[in-house]
């Protein structure tokens, strides 16, 4: 199974500021990687599919990048409502599996 | 509109069992791989079951292989979990989702609003 560990577990930031979240794959994934964003009481929702590329209707402030082993995602000046906790999923290998979050919360 | 609606949770015994339905709409459904995930509280999602748009690639998480069975009704638009022999460690949120752009390689873009399953004496 392949593990996938998530920096840091908490980042406080204010509105505006630029937020770099890290995800790290335990074994090469290549470029399936996805990242989420999840607010309390709702479920996941698809930011970043195939380590790059943005979902629909996602905005152009979010952006992911990486390749093999390491990932970022970027959110490049934070909006009230980004303030919320990070999940990276790969999908290269069943089973797929889940970071355990990164929560950016308001400084 | 797409979408996907759960149901069937609720509150089991440990050794129970319950069957958890997703009701598809507003896509070609029989096209869409889709996965069951769940999430027990404070944790993060877990992969627990996936199924093929024409049924022939199951998978299970070491988790649940053995006691929960993925099935679907393409006719119906719905995918089903049975659930037996639970422990209180399944307890959780269930979301069933799709495979984004119909491959599983890309991440899941729709997903259920949950049922929740609490396995509990």
């Amino acid at each position: 199974e392949i593990v996938l560990t998530q920096s840091p577990a908490t980042l406080s930031l204010s509105p505006g500021e630029r937020a770099t979240l890290s995800c790290r794959a335990s074994q090469s994934v290549s470029s399936y990687l996805a990242w989420y964003q999840q607010k309390p009481g709702q479920a996941p929702r698809l930011l970043i599919y195939d380590a790059s590329n943005r979902a629909t209707g996602i905005p152009a402030r979010f952006s992911g990048s990486g390749s093999g082993t390491d990932f970022t995602l970027t959110i490049s000046s934070l909006e009230p409502e980004d303030f919320a906790v990070y999940y990276c999923q790969q999908c290269s290998n069943w089973p797929q599996t889940f970071g355990p979050g990164t929560k950016v919360d308001i400084k | 509109e797409v979408q996907l609606v759960e149901s069937g949770g609720g509150l089991v015994h440990p050794g129970g069992s319950l069957r958890l339905s997703c009701a598809a709409s507003g896509f070609p459904f029989n096209t869409y791989s889709i996965k069951w995930v769940r999430q027990a509280p404070g944790k993060g999602p877990e992969c627990i079951s996936h199924i093929s748009g024409g049924s022939g690639t199951i998978y299970y998480a070491e988790s649940v292989r053995g006691r929960f069975t993925i099935s679907r009704d393409n006719a119906k638009n719905s995918v089903y979990l049975q659930m037996n022999s639970l422990r209180a460690e399944d307890t959780a949120v269930y979301y069933c989702a799709r495979d984004n752009l119909g491959t599983s390689y890309y991440g899941m873009d729709v997903w259920g609003q949950g049922t929740t399953v609490t396995v509990s004496s």
